[in-house]
């Protein structure tokens, strides 16, 4: 059964440092991984999106791939209390099928 | 651009009762998908439309039908609701294979069922 597993948290950061968000997964096909986040009572949104091993950067987020280790992680620098949300990590399968990890929910103690 | 349109975006049903969610997409996506969304139990697909004029189970289907009306529209009916289908329920749409950034998600139903 192809699986993604995220810690469900809560992680804690205070404000202004870096929040680090981890993910594996099962299928050694996936080629495709994203991030969506999640404020309460409202719809996932995606924020990135990585496809070869290494980092990858928008703003202030990175998301990080390695596929030998399987491991998917999204860092969030000079963490701010509107980033407080649950992140989901998700892994394109060969149906072009979205396979979702429970999400970390994150809190920014201001 | 309205991106995923679901309505209503809350309704109480009785037990028993039935009742459609409607979902439009306008970006021309070949493939929808309804979700169910549970405390602590992440995102759970109901039923999905790889593309017009076919669907597909999920994880979760019984209880459950749909339709894909044309490219646009993807609604999920509940025949005779029960409590335990008291949950959010999320439609999205995606392009596939050419083009594929992840899905879009409709702003979400939240249903409860007493």
């Amino acid at each position: 059964q192809k699986e993604v597993e995220q810690n469900s948290g809560p992680l804690s950061v205070p404000e202004g440092a870096i929040a680090s968000l981890n993910c594996t997964y099962s299928d050694r096909v996936s080629q495709s991984f994203f991030w969506y986040r999640q404020y309460s009572g409202k719809s996932p949104e995606l924020i990135m999106s990585i496809y070869s091993n290494g980092d990858k950067e928008d703003g202030r987020f990175t998301a990080q791939l390695n596929k030998a280790s399987q491991y998917v992680s999204l860092l969030i620098r000079d963490s701010q209390p509107s980033d407080s949300a649950t992140y989901l990590c998700a892994a394109l399968d060969s149906n072009y099928q979205l396979i979702w990890g429970a999400g970390t929910k994150l809190i920014i103690k201001p | 651009n309205a991106g995923v349109t679901q309505t209503p975006k809350f309704q109480v049903l009785k037990t028993g009762q039935s009742m459609t969610l409607q979902c439009a997409q306008d970006m021309n996506h070949n493939s929808m998908y309804w979700y169910r969304q549970d405390p602590g139990m992440g995102l759970r697909l109901i039923y999905y439309s790889a593309s017009e004029g076919t669907t597909d189970k999920g994880e979760v289907p019984n209880g459950y039908n749909v339709s894909r009306l044309n490219k646009r529209e993807f609604s999920l009916r509940l025949e005779s609701a029960a409590p335990s289908q008291t949950s959010v329920y999320f439609c999205a749409s995606s392009e596939v294979p050419e083009g594929f950034n992840g899905y879009t998600f409709g702003s979400g139903t939240r249903l409860t069922v007493v």
